[in-house]
């Protein structure tokens, strides 16, 4: 079946614009997870989406990151205002139940603001 | 604080040569620990996961242990392949905000 999918696969916008990134979890998957990943650092949490409970924003570095998600299907990861810093890649991973499931990783979107 | 240490930072190592990467971390409590293969330009791929009563398990050329006792993993991998070439990331469940724990990976380059 179809894996994770994020797009768009590359994003390109000027400091001070709004962007919206999209992950299509895995059918089924009641858990989704957003993740941002600097150049040459590790993987960094934003949010977390667990069924219908109330998501994690605790790893949201600022007002200006929110998520939303669709029942158990598509998630958006919204920056508004961005600043330069928020270029990274920003990864998107589901699983189904908790912390014993593996997560698969969507291929992430790439985000430059110039 | 939990964390997760993963040595060394970066290996270059030649084609057809062993190597062990190591992970070490304080997360508490313990649920889980896995292996990701994270190419270059690419989304995180699991190759191992193993919960606490598991020492090892293999993956083709790949093999992960784990010292619940000592908070130790290791990751070997025999023979390896030019396609080896990538970021391998320790990730232990039981800890983090979203219960997971990160290490910074360990880049692997393997010359032919």
């Amino acid at each position: 079946g179809a894996g994770v999918s994020q797009s768009p696969s590359n994003k390109v916008t000027e400091k001070g614009k709004d962007v919206e990134l999209r992950c299509d979890p895995i059918s089924g998957h009641t858990a989704l997870y957003w993740y941002r990943q600097r150049l040459g650092q590790g993987l960094e949490f934003l949010i977390y989406f667990q069924g219908n409970s109330a998501p994690d924003k605790s790893g949201l570095p600022s007002d200006r990151f929110s998520a939303e998600r669709t029942g158990e299907s598509v998630s958006t990861l919204t920056i508004q205002r961005t600043q330069q810093e928020d270029s990274a890649v920003y990864l998107c991973a589901s699983s189904y139940g908790l912390a014993v499931r593996t997560q698969y990783f969507g291929p992430g979107t790439r985000l430059l603001v110039l | 604080k939990n964390q997760v240490e993963q040595s060394p930072q970066s290996l270059i190592i030649l084609e057809g040569k062993n190597c062990t990467l190591q992970c070490n971390y304080t997360v508490s409590p313990f649920s889980n620990l896995r292996w990701y293969k994270q190419d270059t330009g690419r989304g995180p791929v699991s190759l191992t996961i193993m919960t606490f009563s598991e020492n090892t398990k293999s993956n083709g050329r790949y093999t992960a242990t784990l010292d619940a006792d000592t908070k130790q993993s290791s990751l070997h991998i025999t023979a390896s392949q030019l396609s080896d070439s990538a970021s391998y990331i320790c990730v232990v469940s039981g800890g983090g905000a979203d219960g997971l724990t990160f290490g910074k990976g360990t880049h692997l380059i393997i010359q032919p």
